[in-house]
């Protein structure tokens, strides 16, 4: 079945600890997004990705940094300069562009990572 | 800059009657989308419905429909014949397109719905 898988599912790390979420989508989508969730919040855009090789800065990239060298893949760094990154994160995809279905977003079941 | 507010951070409704979820939209933009996704306590996020900035007819799904008022900016989102699965943090959220030609959407904040049997 195609899908996005997000791994971990939980994750907890030291603080100071650089962690890398995975995201791997299999429905030939072009773009990719990582998005922060905080309780009672809704979610804030970190990076996102309209092609291999290209990503953009969202609202909140800093602390953070991503890749993506493949088409499905797009992991995302949490590195040690976040001061807050405990928090629940969410990679989604879409076909490039709102033509199809408004360009609707397709998630992954999300990783929540908690810093200690 | 693009902006989706929803005031009601709770809402209680009773099993198998219709409830209505609010959502206010700013932007300057003419062409956007609106969505509205359901995240249920495990934390998926799951696509519920899609209403163009063009469109003229509302959207339905199911039992899901978009109540789309153009001229009030407002895309509100009624569940009729609420089951107990309905219980869920609901987000309303705005597709636009950047200057740079990315497509980006913002969300609000969220209503925690709840159904009571």
């Amino acid at each position: 079945d195609g899908g996005i898988t997000q791994s971990p599912k939980y994750l907890f790390r030291k603080e100071g600890q650089n962690v890398t979420l995975s995201c791997e989508q299999n429905l030939n989508h072009d773009a990719m997004y990582w998005y922060r969730q905080d309780p009672g919040q809704g979610l804030r855009l970190i990076y996102y990705s309209q092609i291999v090789n290209d990503f953009q800065k969202g609202d909140i990239a800093e602390g953070y940094s991503v890749s993506r060298e493949k088409k499905e893949s797009f992991p995302l760094t949490v590195t040690s300069a976040q001061k807050n990154p405990t928090a629940f994160y969410l990679c989604a995809s879409s076909i490039k562009g709102p033509k199809v279905r408004g360009g609707e977003l397709f998630f992954g079941e999300g990783s929540r990572l908690t810093v200690l | 800059a693009q902006k989706i507010t929803q005031t009601q951070p709770g809402m209680f409704v009773q099993e198998k009657e219709a409830v209505t979820l609010d959502c206010t939209y700013d932007t300057s933009d003419q062409s956007y989308g609106l969505f509205w996704y359901k995240q249920p306590s495990s934390g998926e996020m799951i696509f519920l419905i899609y209403q163009g900035s063009y469109d003229e007819q509302n959207a339905t799904e199911g039992r899901y429909s978009l109540n789309f008022q153009k001229a009030r900016k407002s895309a509100n989102l009624v569940i009729s014949a609420s089951q107990l699965g309905d219980s869920a943090m609901y987000f309303c959220a705005m597709s636009y397109i950047t200057q740079g030609g990315s497509e980006k959407l913002v969300f609000g904040k969220g209503t925690k719905l709840t159904v009571n049997p």
